[in-house]
């Protein structure tokens, strides 16, 4: 079936780094993002990655991707207050343009 | 551009009410997207359009719910009659397939309250 799966909260220490993991299920998804939600708004793109890519890197985050074990991770280095948010990921599945979302993890940062 | 607009942002309605959310994506966008957010079920898929045509409503709850795109720039998402169980945040997405990597672009989501 179709199925996003990730922790629903994640508590860090300020400075730390922040690891959110999810896992997936379509095999031949063509790409995969992670998306930020702050209170109140919509989602937005933070980054995605093509299947043929096993890491990306953008500043800050880092993007992990496992096909073997279906499995797609987000480091956020030197966490700020800023990045308290709601992360979801989001796998685009292959056979069509339908994209669906994990429930999203709860960044919390601690001073 | 404004980015994706919808309306109303927040409403709140009696059960049995006919409730109607509106969205109008980003101009070129060719895909549209409507998804619910709730607590206990995270993220959902309702429904997408590919250039104003119905692709997908498996996510589709019931048949109280539907949706339209009469044209590239209007989508509507009604719910006939509303139930308490349909409280959640509706939001609608659009793309631009031709980039590639079918990004989303979100608006900022209509709060739906049933009593």
């Amino acid at each position: 079936g179709e199925d996003v799966e990730q922790s629903l909260f994640l508590s860090v220490r300020e400075g730390d780094s922040s690891v959110i993991n999810c896992t997936y299920t379509d095999s031949s998804s063509t790409y995969l993002y992670w998306y930020k939600q702050e209170p109140g708004a919509g989602l937005q793109l933070l980054t995605y990655i093509f299947s043929n890519m096993d890491m990306k890197q953008d500043q800050r985050l880092t993007v992990l991707l496992n096909k073997k074990d279906k499995h797609l991770s987000l480091r956020i280095a030197d966490t700020q207050t800023g990045d308290s948010a709601i992360y979801f990921c989001a796998e685009r599945y292959s056979s069509a343009s339908k994209i669906i979302f994990g429930s999203g993890t709860r960044l919390s940062i601690r001073p | 551009d404004a980015g994706v607009i919808q309306s109303p942002r927040h409403e709140v309605t009696e059960m049995g009410q006919e409730v109607t959310l509106r969205c109008k994506p980003i101009s070129g966008h060719d895909y549209l997207f409507w998804y619910r957010q709730t607590m206990m079920r995270g993220l959902e898929l309702l429904i997408y359009f590919n250039n104003n045509v119905p692709i997908d409503d498996s996510g589709m709850p019931e048949d109280r719910f539907s949706a339209k795109m009469p044209n590239a720039s209007f989508s509507t998402l009604k719910i006939q009659p509303s139930e308490p169980r349909d409280s959640a945040v509706y939001f609608c997405a659009g793309s631009d397939t031709t980039s590639g990597a079918n990004v989303l672009t979100f608006g900022a989501g209509s709060r739906l309250t049933v009593l």
